[in-house]
């Protein structure tokens, strides 16, 4: 089973529209992070947002809001009024205290590829 | 300073021969990590430093990948006896000094196995 699970391959809106891309994440530990990133067509991965497993709160960040919620273990997050600009490949990923030492090791989804039509 | 580098962008090598890329991490950065992202795929994690010391290792793919960080600054990944299969994008980052802090990529290294 996968750790992350990002259901939506590719996601095509027009400009100015809302869209959110969903993140379901799996994990037996109580302390973990979770992340997201993007990835433009230039390939250099940007990261975006990170959160840990003890604050649910809400964020928002200019157009970009995250919405963290244990119960259903899923980290969504929702690009309002979309841009051209925010075209790219974004990655959902968990970062769980499972390698030596209890090291943190992340687990990236296979990521949603957004277009955005002008 | 101005990012994760990694040298070179583009390696083009036959099946059979070995390849080594190198990753210098942001300076202030202890720990150093090791991706391999194949198209359509996240990236998926091989190895990590923490300075010098590698504290996981035991995802790399097989015996023919190995990586150094010998003075704690910059990292070395090496494949020996490369197959076809390892044509990939090898992606270096570095965070501080614990992993649940946000990492920061390089542009990565595109291997093409011929």
């Amino acid at each position: 089973a996968q750790k992350v699970t990002q259901a939506q391959t590719e996601i095509s809106v027009v400009e100015k529209e809302d869209v959110t891309l969903d993140c379901v994440y799996e994990t037996r530990d109580t302390t973990y992070y979770l992340f997201w990133y993007k990835q433009p067509p230039s390939g250099e991965l940007v990261f975006l947002i990170r959160r840990n497993s003890f604050d649910e709160q809400n964020e928002i960040s200019g157009r970009y809001s995250w919405n963290f919620q244990k119960s259903t273990s899923s980290f969504n997050f929702t690009i309002t009024a979309s841009q051209v600009v925010d075209s790219a490949v974004y990655f959902c990923a968990l970062s769980e205290g499972l390698g030596a030492g209890g090291s943190y090791i992340p687990t990236f989804g296979r990521g949603t590829s957004l277009i955005v039509h002008p | 300073d101005t990012g994760v580098s990694q040298n070179p962008r583009h390696k083009i090598t036959k099946r059979g021969q070995n390849v080594t890329f190198r990753c210098d991490p942001i300076s202030e950065h202890n720990r150093l990590y090791w991706y391999r992202q194949t198209l359509g795929q996240g990236p998926e994690f091989l190895t990590y430093f923490q300075n010098e010391a590698q504290l996981e290792k035991s995802r790399l793919l097989s015996d023919r990948f190995s990586a150094e960080r010998p003075k704690g600054s910059f990292s070395t990944l090496e494949i020996q006896r490369t197959e076809q299969g390892d044509s990939a994008m090898y992606l270096c980052a570095s965070s501080l000094a614990a992993g649940e802090y946000e990492q920061y990529f390089g542009p990565g290294t595109r291997l093409t196995v011929t």
